[in-house]
């Protein structure tokens, strides 16, 4: 079984600076790997997948990178919408999330 | 723009079988796979299976024992039951679409329907 760690657990950003978000897989997954972020209250919103595609409407300040076992999520300008948990996944398996939080 | 909307019992007695529902609008039914993830109050995702338009199923092994995924082509919506639920069961649940079989590890769910709370308590 494939396990998926992200880190940090919890990243302070200011609005307009850049979040790096990390994401590792305990064995290769090749580029099959997803980024979805998640507001309180609601369900989660697929934003990145094949580890860079971005899905539909997701604005281009969203980037994916990596494959093999890291990948990064790079927010590139945080904006207020932005502060939310970010969680990974391959497979049937979900990384336990970042969450950004206002500095 | 495809919708998922989701329906079921919120409140169960430990040892119930949970029961919910997600029907697809106004999108392809075929040539995707529908999923259930669930989330405890919180805590993070948890993948509980999937099943194509062909009743061809898929279950996290954790859960496999007591996880049935059924499918009704007929009205474009797919059921999830849970058997023999304890507190351990409450969360959040969802469906989702899932643009290639989560199984077969390229799949990814972009589509997600709003949630349903489910409460375990005796």
């Amino acid at each position: 079984e494939i396990v998926m760690t992200q880190s940090p657990a919890t990243l302070s950003v200011s609005p307009g600076e850049r979040a790096t978000l990390s994401c590792r897989a305990s064995q290769s997954v090749s580029s099959n790997l997803a980024w979805y972020q998640q507001k309180p209250g609601q369900a989660p919103r697929l934003l990145i997948y094949g580890a860079s595609t971005r899905a539909t409407g997701i604005p281009a300040r969203f980037s994916g990178s990596g494959s093999g076992t890291e990948f990064t999520l790079t927010i590139s300008s945080l904006q207020s919408e932005d502060f939310a948990v970010y969680y990974c996944q391959h497979g049937g398996t979900f990384g336990p999330g970042t969450k950004v939080d206002i500095k | 723009q495809v919708q998922l909307q989701q329906w079921g019992a919120g409140l169960l007695k430990p040892s119930e079988t949970l029961s919910l529902t997600c029907a697809v609008y106004g999108g392809s039914f075929s040539g995707y796979y529908w999923s259930w993830i669930r989330q405890p109050p919180g805590k993070g995702l948890e993948w509980i299976g999937e099943i194509n338009h062909s009743g061809s199923t898929n279950y996290n092994p954790s859960l496999k024992s007591r996880v049935t995924i059924s499918v009704d082509k007929s009205k474009n919506q797919f059921s999830l039951k849970l058997s023999s639920v304890t507190a351990a069961d409450t969360a959040v649940y969802y469906c989702a679409r899932g643009e290639g079989p989560i199984v077969g590890a390229t799949g990814f769910m972009d589509v997600w329907g709003q949630g349903t709370t489910v409460t375990v308590s005796s």
